[in-house]
Formats: C-alpha cells, structure tokens, sequence
C-alpha cells in the first residue's frame, strides 16, 4: 500500500485566484492522478500527472485551467486557476503502480470552496 | 467506452441486516472491478476488487462482491450491518490488462439504522 499525503486538506478562496494542491507519496510510484468529487457527486479523472513531462488530459479539463507538475516519482500538485464557485469540489490525488493486478490509493482529499 | 451504474444513491438498513449495493458495469474489454468506501471528510479505501479467477471475492471489514459477467453485476455484500459500515460506498471499473483509468459509478450512500 502507499500512504499519500494531500496539503491542503480544506481551504475557502476568493473567486478569480488559484490554489495550488500538494500530494506526496512515501514510495515511488509509477502512475499518479487527479480526481475531481464535485458536491453530491462521483470522482471525475482529471488527469494522469506525468514524471518529467506535461500531464495527459481527461476530455474537459484542459491544461490552462489544472496545471499539474510532477518533478518526481513520489510529489505532484494541482493547480486550480482563476477560480469560479463551480470549482468548488473535493480533488483528490490517487496513485497506483504498475502492474496488471494493482489497485490505486486515494489521498484524503482537498475540500475547495470557492466564494 | 466503460461505465458504471450504481443502483440506489441511498440505502437504509438495520444493523445486522443484509446488506446489498448493486453495481453494473459496461466495458468493452474483460473488466477488473473495484468497491471504494468513503467515510466522512476521507478518502476512498479499497475494500476488493476482481481481476481474474475466482468470481466471488472477498475484501475488508465482512465485505464480499461477486463477479457475474452474463449480468455484468457486482454487486457488494454483507451478511450483517454494523454501524460502522455506515459510509459512501463506490463501485469502478478498469479496463483489464493493466488499464489504469479508473471509471467510477455515482456511489450509494449506506445508512444503518438501531
């Protein structure tokens, strides 16, 4: 298992700022994503976060809206810019190594409202 | 394309009851399934999940499902409720072969009532 640490794990933003999400892992990991849970909802891919390389996009999330970064193995952030109350939503960072049998694990989740 | 369709957004049981939550799926390839259960401001934890082989799995905390292919079902199960399973439960597929986007139903909200 991987124990996935998320920062922060609420936070209430002023509408046309952004917020940048933290997730670290303690091992190294092949496969990290973003999640999105919007109120009453299901978890929605945003994007896989890609070591070394730009982040691959699920259809309706686009780059200039989540940027993510992954620098390494165990650590990505998620952006949410120039935010609007409809992004008010729990985004959770999930990971998962490779493997045909493998199953992924959740951080905590970013509980982000937007006023 | 894959999908999931969870039956019921809320159920209500007594503890010590049965509990059922359906769980149907499409997926146009051998599917590897999965139960989530999500307890208040937490993340999702793995309960079980279908790969291959034997049909009828076996996760955490009593918690069982069965894969039935000609229904496309897995539905989640256990034979007596305790107040603590009382929590977000969701199903996900997973294309197989090492597929790693994970699908997620709209999940059912479980309530166990005295």
């Amino acid at each position: 298992s991987a124990v996935i640490s998320q920062k922060p794990s609420r936070d209430i933003c002023q509408r046309g700022t952004s917020l940048t999400i933290q997730c670290q892992v303690d091992s190294q990991v092949t496969m990290m994503f973003w999640y999105r849970q919007q109120p009453g909802q299901s978890l929605t891919l945003i994007a896989t976060a890609n070591q070394g390389s730009e982040a691959t996009y699920e259809s309706g999330f686009v780059i200039d809206k989540f940027p993510i970064s992954r620098p390494n193995l165990t650590f990505s952030t998620l952006t949410v810019s120039n935010m609007s109350p409809e992004d008010s939503s729990i985004y959770l960072c999930s990971v998962k190594s490779r493997g045909e049998y493998t199953e992924a694990f959740f951080g905590q989740g970013t509980r982000l409202t937007v006023v | 394309a894959q999908s999931v369709t969870q039956l019921g957004s809320h159920v209500s049981v007594s503890e010590g009851a049965l509990v059922l939550l359906r769980c149907n799926y499409s997926s146009s390839v051998p599917p590897y399934l999965f139960w989530y259960v999500q307890y208040p401001n937490q993340g999702l934890q793995l309960l079980l999940k279908y790969t291959t082989g034997a049909t009828l799995v076996k996760g955490i905390n009593g918690f069982e499902a069965e894969f039935k292919k000609s229904e496309t079902s897995f539905h989640l199960t256990k034979p007596s409720a305790h107040m603590s399973d009382a929590a977000e439960y969701f199903c996900a597929v997973s294309e197989g072969g090492g597929g790693n986007k994970l699908t997620f139903g709209t999940g059912t909200q479980l309530k166990v009532e005295l």
